[in-house]
């Protein structure tokens, strides 16, 4: 049984970089059946798959956010991040972490995570 | 980006009825297509993959079908802990991944 757990900042200001990690308990990041995700929801926008990470650090983000996004792996304290960049007001959401394996999508997710863009 | 419409978008039932979600995809995705349910204050927590396959401790009232582009979810007798948000989702390899925009089934 894998158990994520999302932490950062509930509170970013316009133009500034998000940041947030997810520690992982139960999986190991280098073990190669993962892959873990960023997933946001938002009101306007529903759930919104953000992008990936393996274990090899090989990663795959969603197009419209590829320009802003990094999400990286810190294997010494089996954690993985996401950063993204410039934010708006359109970033504001809740901020899930999860993992997924070949085939089978996110069977394991965080809490989730509020974070709210604003001066 | 491949697009995925649930209808309805609310459905009112009663316990004890058999709800049916639908799923539409903008292009084919063979069986690569989830269902999750979502309580308030809570992530979604996965229900069907693979179109069709149970998650491990997922009720068997839950049950999946379809495949390339329509799918549905059904409940077979509605019970009062599956008064929820459901969001059907599509992980194609060659696709970003996409969720439909949720189908709330509330209290009749």
């Amino acid at each position: 049984q894998v158990h994520l757990q999302e932490s950062g900042p509930g509170l970013v200001k316009p133009s500034e970089t998000l940041s947030l990690t997810c520690s992982v308990s139960g999986g190991s990041l280098s073990s190669g059946i993962y892959y873990w995700s960023w997933i946001r929801q938002s009101p306007g926008k529903g759930l919104e798959w953000i992008g990936y990470v393996y274990y090899r650090g090989s990663t795959d983000y969603s197009p419209s956010l590829k320009s802003r996004v990094t999400i990286s792996l810190d294997m010494s304290k089996n954690q993985f991040s996401l950063k993204l960049n410039s934010v708006t007001a359109a970033d504001t959401a809740i901020y899930y972490c999860a993992s997924s394996r070949m085939a089978i999508p996110f069977d394991f997710w965080g809490q989730g995570i509020l974070v709210t863009v604003s001066s | 980006d491949i697009q995925l419409t649930q209808s309805p978008s609310t459905l009112s039932a009663s316990v004890g009825d058999r709800v049916t979600i639908t799923c539409r995809a903008s292009q084919r995705i063979g069986d690569w297509l989830a269902w999750y349910q979502q309580k308030p204050g809570k992530a979604p927590k996965l229900l069907i993959y693979g179109a069709s396959t149970l998650e491990s401790g997922v009720p068997s009232r839950f049950s999946g079908s379809g495949s390339g582009t329509e799918f549905t979810l059904t409940i077979s007798t509605l019970q009062p802990e599956d008064f929820a948000t459901y969001y059907c989702q599509q992980y194609n390899t060659f696709s970003p991944w996409t969720f439909g925009q949720g189908t709330k089934v509330d209290l009749k």
